[in-house]
């Protein structure tokens, strides 16, 4: 299947600082990724779909400009955490899609002190 | 009453055993079905990706789905200590693979105990 990777895997920030996080397909061309939140043993839940050369679209209830997404590339997406409160800890995964399905990136676990 | 219901477990089983997951949905018109599988602290890893009614297996994976019913299930054979983990599944109603709007299940734990 296809590769999506994150990084950084896990990051640790200081409230008020901001935190990005880099999403990459690895082995494909992607002109849309996705970007979720995940609470411990809950589901994965959307918050914004990134599109290549274009704005991103937020979900319901997501802070667009808490949340600042860039899609540069067609492999690459980005994720920033602005002004980072210990409420926006979390687990955050990106997701692209080719014909054979969506694939998950491994995840980035943010903890704001 | 959610678009797609999962039992969240946990689900206990001995090494060997065949494992039934499955998740029931409301949407008639989700055409693609997904199963993830999803260790702890890691991003879901895509383990089968159908289209429409019918059965398709992997190894030891099978997933059939039943839009008559609107159930799907993920069979696992000779379960492994290794296949402890969660488990969602996912849809989409989309005609273009898997969509952009794709709706996931609560996700089940198992755990397989040697």
């Amino acid at each position: 299947g296809a590769v999506v990777s994150q990084h950084p895997s896990r990051v640790i920030c200081k409230s008020g600082t901001s935190v990005k996080i880099e999403c990459r397909s690895l082995d494909f061309q992607a002109t849309t990724m996705f970007w979720y939140r995940q609470f411990p043993k809950k589901s994965l839940m959307l918050m914004a779909t990134s599109n290549e050369g274009s704005k991103a679209t937020y979900e319901q209830g997501v802070e667009k400009d808490k949340f600042l997404i860039n899609h540069a590339s067609l492999t690459l997406s980005t994720l920033t955490v602005t002004s980072a409160h210990p409420e926006d800890s979390s687990f955050y995964i990106c997701s692209a899609r080719t014909n054979e399905g969506r694939f998950f990136g491994p995840g980035t676990r943010l903890t704001v002190l | 009453q959610k678009e797609v219901e999962q039992d969240p477990g946990p689900l206990s089983v001995p090494e060997g055993a065949i494992v039934s997951l499955n998740c029931t949905y409301s949407n008639s018109a989700f055409q693609y079905f997904m199963w993830y599988r999803q260790y702890s602290r890691k991003g879901p890893e895509l383990l089968m990706y159908t289209y429409s009614s019918g059965n398709k297996e992997d190894g030891r994976f099978t997933a059939q789905v039943d839009k008559s019913s609107k159930y799907i299930s993920l069979f696992i054979r000779d379960s492994q200590p290794s296949d402890s983990a969660t488990y969602l599944c996912a849809m989409s109603a989309s005609k273009n693979n898997a969509g952009n709007m794709l709706t996931f299940g609560g996700g089940t734990r198992l755990m397989v105990k040697p």
